[in-house]
């Protein structure tokens, strides 16, 4: 089945600082979320992209489909941000795929 | 708030014991998935309901079941309850099974602890 890499598995940061959060897979896919695991354990939806550019506020998604990657660019990042980032893709399968996800820490 | 209903939040029981959660999907929602968050595996997805069918099987286990009602609500049923089967269980649910109507929203989960 498709496989999901995610990068890096832990980040720490300053209040204030950008960061990129990077999910490689494996095969083509109809479908690509990027979710936000938040202290709770609640997954928040980001982004649906499957491929191209979104924006929402300080985060914004790249995806390339092409060459199987997908990027999640968090700007001026806040201590809410913190929590763990999946990034989940189905191929053919209907099923989300998850990747094992990024843990950012942002301290004050 | 992602519209999905999960109950209950938590549950503590004992091995050999069987439980079931619920859940609700979003209003509109025809798809509902399963999924199991534990450490070591990560978010592993069980089983997936379309319209009141069985669509797909994931990594479920035989001692766990689910079925979808013909109000769309879906119930996962867990039995003979092991020490591992703790784990966050999650519900998601989508218009439809792929592409662009499989953006799948999650539910508040559910926290099994198995003593």
């Amino acid at each position: 089945g498709i496989q999901v890499e995610q990068s890096p598995p832990d980040l720490i940061l300053q209040e204030g600082a950008n960061s990129t959060l990077r999910c490689n897979f494996s095969d083509s896919v109809n479908n690509l979320q990027w979710f936000h695991q938040n202290p709770w354990g609640q997954l928040i939806n980001l982004f649906y992209i499957p491929s191209g550019t979104k924006q929402n506020g300080r985060l914004s998604a790249t995806t390339v489909a092409t060459e199987r990657y997908s990027l999640l660019y968090i700007s001026s990042s806040q201590t809410t941000d913190s929590g763990v980032y999946f990034c989940a893709v189905e191929g053919g399968s209907e099923k989300l795929v998850f990747g094992k996800g990024t843990k950012l820490t942002v301290n004050p | 708030d992602s519209g999905v209903t999960q109950t209950p939040k938590h549950l503590i029981t004992a091995t050999g014991q069987r439980v079931t959660l619920r859940c609700s999907p979003r209003s509109g929602d025809l798809s509902v998935y399963w999924y199991q968050q534990s450490l070591d595996q990560g978010l592993q997805f069980l089983i997936h309901y379309y319209n009141g069918e069985e669509r797909a099987k994931g990594n479920i286990l035989e001692r766990f079941s689910a079925q979808q009602f013909p109000d769309l609500h879906s119930e996962l049923n867990l039995s003979s309850l092991e020490l591992g089967d703790s784990a966050l269980y999650f519900c998601a649910s989508s218009v439809g099974p792929r592409g662009a109507l499989n953006i799948q929203y999650f539910g508040a989960g559910t926290r099994l602890s198995v003593l």
